[in-house]
């Protein structure tokens, strides 16, 4: 079946350091994709979205790269600090598949060491 | 500008008994979501509402399940004779307009337990 997942689900980097959390997807008429952030007790919390027009955006400390020859998605936090700790879900929404419903991925749990 | 309330934060069921979950989109949005998570797994679309009409409900459970928004007051989705397999995190989202583009803004969720 058609779904997006990730390749790891925990990462574990150092304060300061860049952080890369991967994402697959197999519907290849997905054409819009978010990434968020779900701490611990909360609901997830938007980060980045990107549309299939595009192979990159950045925001604020984040970029999400979109490479649609192999269906793969990437979050990079740059200089990660303790309080980018959470699960990082990409989700997608595709064209023709109901209304606006996402589809969420397993998720990534993020563990920043001091 | 208050956000997404949900509540109960937490709910304990047991077998056979209702629950219902309430959700106050944000001010201004008329277009409410629903999602189940469990644990260690990502969020699965149960259903998406409009006031007083439900859009999709391609994920919701064909039995015991439910959700309305009416046109006065909160979204509720409503679980009869729960099992303990819905134990699980339901959050609800909501937004400003329809389409595959806009931004969803999610509550914190209500955790249901079924003893």
């Amino acid at each position: 079946g058609e779904s997006v997942g990730l390749h790891l689900p925990t990462l574990s980097v150092q304060e300061g350091d860049n952080s890369i959390i991967n994402c697959a997807y197999s519907n290849s008429a997905s054409d819009y994709f978010i990434w968020y952030k779900q701490e611990s007790g909360k609901g997830p919390q938007f980060i980045i979205d990107i549309r299939s027009n595009m192979d990159k955006r950045q925001g604020q400390r984040v970029t999400v790269l979109l490479n649609k020859t192999v269906k793969h998605l990437s979050l990079q936090i740059a200089a990660t600090q303790p309080g980018d700790s959470a699960v990082y879900f990409c989700a997608e929404n595709s064209p023709g598949g109901g209304a606006d419903g996402l589809t969420f991925g397993k998720g990534t749990h993020l563990i920043i060491q001091p | 500008n208050a956000g997404v309330m949900q509540n109960p934060r937490h709910l304990v069921r047991r077998r056979g008994q209702e629950a219902r979950l309430r959700c106050s989109p944000m001010k201004g949005h008329s277009h409410v979501y629903w999602y189940r998570q469990l644990p260690e797994e990502g969020l699965k679309f149960m259903v998406y509402l409009q006031k007083e009409n439900i859009i999709d409900e391609s994920g919701m459970p064909k039995e015991r399940f439910s959700a309305e928004f009416p046109k006065e007051g909160p979204s509720i989705l409503r679980i009869q004779q729960v099992v303990r397999g819905d134990s699980a995190a339901y959050f609800c989202a909501s937004s400003k307009t329809s389409g595959r583009y806009n931004e969803q803004f999610f509550g914190p969720g209500t955790r249901l337990t079924v003893l």
